[in-house]
């Protein structure tokens, strides 16, 4: 079974743009979660999609927002970036949202703000 | 405040040697438990959970993880270390209703040969 995959892998934007990240989750795992992490704050959750539906989000700025697609599919947009939102972002995928499933995650994606 | 503690940023082995990563814990109830490894310019590959049960947890590449309730701990642990073991290692918790993994800072584990 092929894993949570997630495009663009690397990305650099300037301050003041907005950028898409896309992940695609194990087939049949119908949540996804979204993590930022950076050198000086670790691993931070940005929230979760369960069938369609945000059903967590962590301590992040309205300028990071996500959606999920019928196909489970998810989209993470950053607007008007930051210096700071230079980061790994990765993405996970499980089974279902609450639980005990493990979530797996992808390679991620480098976003470097110029 | 609920979170994870890793005391030590790296850890030091000699290949062949047992190594153990450690990691202690501060939440409310009763948490799931992970570990997660990641290598350079990689995400987070798995290893194992503990959820309820056995206190020694077996996982992935050999790593097992002891569970200590009264010490809030949840220590990785491998019999014989690998130069390729070498990597950064992550603790986690998850409360059993929620979404979230809340996350150690992370140990760098060095295998020397």
């Amino acid at each position: 079974k092929a894993g949570v995959t997630q495009t663009p892998r690397y990305l650099i934007k300037t301050r003041g743009q907005q950028v898409t990240l896309s992940c695609s989750p194990i087939s049949g795992h119908r949540s996804v979660s979204w993590y930022q992490q950076t050198p000086g704050q670790g691993l931070q959750f940005l929230f979760e999609y369960f069938s369609e539906t945000q059903r967590n989000k962590g301590n992040f700025p309205g300028r990071f927002s996500g959606r999920q697609f019928s196909n489970s599919r998810s989209e993470m947009n950053v607007s008007t970036l930051e210096l700071g939102d230079s980061a790994l972002y990765l993405c996970a995928s499980r089974v279902t949202s609450g639980g005990t499933d493990t979530q797996y995650f992808g390679p991620g994606t480098r976003l470097t703000v110029l | 405040a609920q979170s994870v503690a890793q005391p030590e940023d790296q850890v030091n082995v000699a290949e062949g040697n047992p190594l153990t990563v450690k990691c202690t814990y501060s939440v409310s109830g009763n948490p799931y438990l992970f570990w997660y490894v990641q290598y350079p310019n990689r995400g987070l590959q798995f290893l194992l959970k503990y959820i309820t049960g056995d206190n020694l947890v077996k996982g992935s590449y050999g790593f097992e993880a002891e569970f200590n309730k009264s010490q809030t701990s949840f220590h990785l642990k491998k019999p014989s270390a690998l130069v390729s073991d070498s990597a950064l290692y992550f603790c986690a918790v998850r409360f059993p209703a929620g979404t979230a993994l809340i996350f150690g800072k992370g140990t760098t584990l060095s295998v020397s040969s």
